[in-house]
């Protein structure tokens, strides 16, 4: 059975800095894998996807690396602010559905 | 391209009574999906349509709960009977794999609570 964590669970960084969001699954035959951003009482919005032969997405300020051998993902920010304030969450695909992790709740401090 | 709609945003229900949430998925994707969400966890997935087939049940969706997707449009998710721990945020998404390549999109979600 496909098992998603994710760490840390919550995070608070001053303004300007880079982080590191980190995701791991249990089973390394996925599909895909996507983060979204969840703002507070809303739905999520996907941010970046990364097919299973691909190695990492990038968009903007944030890059998203896929090691499916060692079933890791990273969210990299770059250069975070206030308004990237929110819960990152990381899927994998299997098949029909995919599986959430629990989040990492990121706030930045201006 | 309008994005996922749900209906309602909110819906408080004394415990007992029926509810019914909607669901109109984006027009070209032929994948729908219910999710439910408590405070501080992930979605949980509950079904999954293909056009108006429903090809997947989670363990979590009890006889209470029943979900349809006439002709493949819209989605229909109903809970029976509630109870308090039926309170979560629920959430549809609907992809295409051909379109989207299986990229979700999220609708804003159904917040319920059963008093």
């Amino acid at each position: 059975k496909q098992e998603v964590t994710q760490i840390p669970a919550a995070l608070s960084v001053p303004e300007g800095e880079n982080l590191v969001l980190n995701c791991s699954f249990t089973d390394s035959a996925i599909y895909n894998l996507q983060w979204f951003r969840q703002d507070p009482g809303k739905g999520l919005t996907s941010l970046l996807l990364i097919q299973s032969s691909q190695r990492e997405q990038t968009s903007g300020r944030l890059n998203a690396s896929l090691d499916k051998s060692s079933g890791r993902s990273t969210l990299y920010i770059a250069a975070s602010q206030p308004g990237d304030s929110a819960t990152y969450l990381c899927a994998v695909w299997e098949t029909y559905k995919y599986i959430f992790g629990t989040g990492t709740r990121l706030k930045v401090l201006a | 391209d309008t994005g996922v709609s749900q209906d309602p945003r909110h819906k408080i229900t004394k415990r007992g009574q029926n509810v019914t949430f909607r669901c109109d998925p984006i027009s070209e994707h032929n994948r729908l999906y219910w999710y439910r969400q408590t405070l501080g966890q992930g979605p949980e997935f509950l079904t999954y349509f293909q056009n108006e087939a429903q090809l997947e049940k989670s363990r979590l969706l009890s006889d209470r709960f029943s979900a349809e997707r006439p002709k493949g449009s819209f989605s229909t998710l109903e809970i029976q009977r509630t109870e308090q721990g039926d309170s979560a945020m629920y959430l549809c998404a609907s992809s295409s794999r051909t379109v989207t390549n299986e990229k979700l999109f999220f609708g804003s979600g159904t917040q319920l609570s059963v008093l």
